[in-house]
């Protein structure tokens, strides 16, 4: 089974921390998402990667492809920070065309 | 410009009761998706379709289905209700591709009982 396993699962940390999510697959992939889902519940895209770096505001993420490897960083974290992160892949080559989720990983930014 | 857009936002079942969830995009969006979250068990796809009047299965399509009549309408049926089905449901959309930017609804909290 493909498998997307994400990096601690629960993340507590002081206001200003700098932060670092992890996010790892088993096969090739097309594409990365990096998701953040509010305590509400509503889900938001923060990165599409298939390659390199992104950059938006605090929020870097990364991926090496050869490594099969993501990184989510966040630079001065701030309490909204607080969120629940998740990593998504669209897989390469047949079957489903949607996106393959990891389980998540739980951030607390403390003030 | 409502986005993607789900409805209802809550729904109580008994077993073996049907009912449709309703999505709806104006982004004028190719793709749609729906996606069940269970506590443990992160997001996974239930069934999605590349444009109008195509559907296709995604990873755990068992007990539902799907139809897609108008470009910007998804519909995920469930036929006879199991308490395995309750869980929060959430619609998305991307332009072309899934490996493109998409766009989350607000979810559907469902309890079947």
């Amino acid at each position: 089974k493909n498998e997307v396993e994400q990096s601690p699962q629960n993340l507590t940390a002081q206001e200003g921390e700098f932060i670092t999510i992890n996010c790892s697959y088993s096969v090739g992939i097309s594409a990365l998402h990096w998701l953040q889902q509010h305590p509400g519940g509503g889900i938001v895209s923060l990165f599409m990667l298939s390659s390199g770096k992104k950059k938006h505001g605090r929020l870097i993420a990364t991926i090496n492809i050869q490594e099969k490897h993501s990184s989510l960083h966040i630079t001065a974290s701030h309490p909204r920070d607080s969120a629940v992160y998740i990593c998504a892949v669209v897989y390469s080559g047949g079957g489903a065309d949607g996106l393959t989720f990891g389980k998540g990983t739980h951030l607390i930014i403390q003030p | 410009n409502a986005g993607v857009t789900q409805t209802p936002k809550f729904r109580v079942l008994k077993t073996g009761q049907s009912m449709t969830l309703l999505c709806a995009q104006d982004m004028n969006h190719e793709y749609m998706y729906w996606y069940r979250q269970d506590p443990g068990m992160g997001l996974r796809l239930i069934h999605y379709s590349v444009g109008e009047g195509t559907t296709a299965k995604g990873e755990v399509p068992d007990g539902y289905n799907v139809s897609r009549l108008k470009k910007q309408n998804f519909l995920l049926g469930l036929e006879s209700a199991a308490p395995s089905q309750t869980s929060v449901y959430f619609c998305a959309s991307s332009y072309r591709t899934s490996r493109e930017t998409q766009y989350f609804g607000p979810g559907t909290r469902l309890l079947v009982l």
